[in-house]
């Protein structure tokens, strides 16, 4: 069965770390890039960062950059988002997702998130 | 800071026709975006409806349809029916390995 799911949520100080991954089944992960994308309560989705197939390139958004780091490991089918001085509007359900590929510049698979809560 | 704009609601009648949109605050959407829409219920995982402006997503009905109608990207529904009641996303890729979520647009089928 494909799928993806996300795991590593929880309750977090404000400055405080937490490492999310997300472990993919039923198709061959390294051939895709990653993305994660997030919601906070009651608002929309946001794109967070994204992981080339070859992990040769990551990007992030600018809410992000700098305390967030996205990376895989392809030999255990995974993917992580290690999330670092965190804030309170932080606080989202944070999902991983499947990047088409190739020039398809879209997500075709989501798994169904982990919550994280930035609170003191 | 480029925003992508969605109307942040819209209401059809059941078997009716419905047109959502995606828009940028300066400029003009184009196929060179890649535009994608997603559905998303409470509570769960979104779904890929439609990618790179008008493909369809393996399962999706085709009363779902992509398109560029002047300046924006457009998501139509027809024949809408209640299971159609959710939240509605686009996303547009901005380039250098940047994508952009809409507000998204909440559809009420009633």
């Amino acid at each position: 069965q494909v799928q993806m799911v996300e795991s590593g949520g929880g309750v977090v100080q404000p400055g405080r770390s937490l490492r999310l991954s997300c472990a993919a089944s039923g198709f061959t992960f390294s051939d895709y890039g990653m993305h994660w994308v997030r919601q906070a309560p009651g608002k929309g989705l946001e794109w967070v960062a994204v992981i080339w197939f070859d992990g040769s390139k990551k990007n992030y958004a600018d809410s992000v950059k700098g305390r967030f780091t996205i990376s895989r490991d392809d030999s255990m089918d995974t993917l992580y988002l290690q999330m670092n001085s965190l804030r309170a509007e932080d606080t989202a359900v944070y999902h991983c997702a499947r990047w088409f590929g190739n020039s398809v510049y879209a997500m075709d698979l989501w798994g169904q998130g982990t919550t994280v809560t930035v609170s003191s | 800071q480029t925003v992508v704009t969605q109307e942040p609601s819209f209401s059809v009648s059941p078997g009716g026709t419905v047109t959502l949109t995606c828009g940028l605050s300066s400029g003009s959407v184009s196929t060179n975006y890649y535009p994608s829409w997603y559905q998303q219920t409470p509570g769960q995982a979104p779904r890929t409806l439609i990618y790179t402006t008008n493909t369809r997503s393996s399962g999706v009905p085709d009363r779902f349809s992509g398109s560029i109608l002047g300046n924006k990207a457009a998501l139509t529904i027809t024949g809408a029916q209640p299971d159609d009641e959710s939240d509605y996303y686009c996303v547009l890729y901005m380039g250098s390995g940047i994508w952009v979520f809409g507000g998204g647009t909440k559809l009420t089928v009633l």
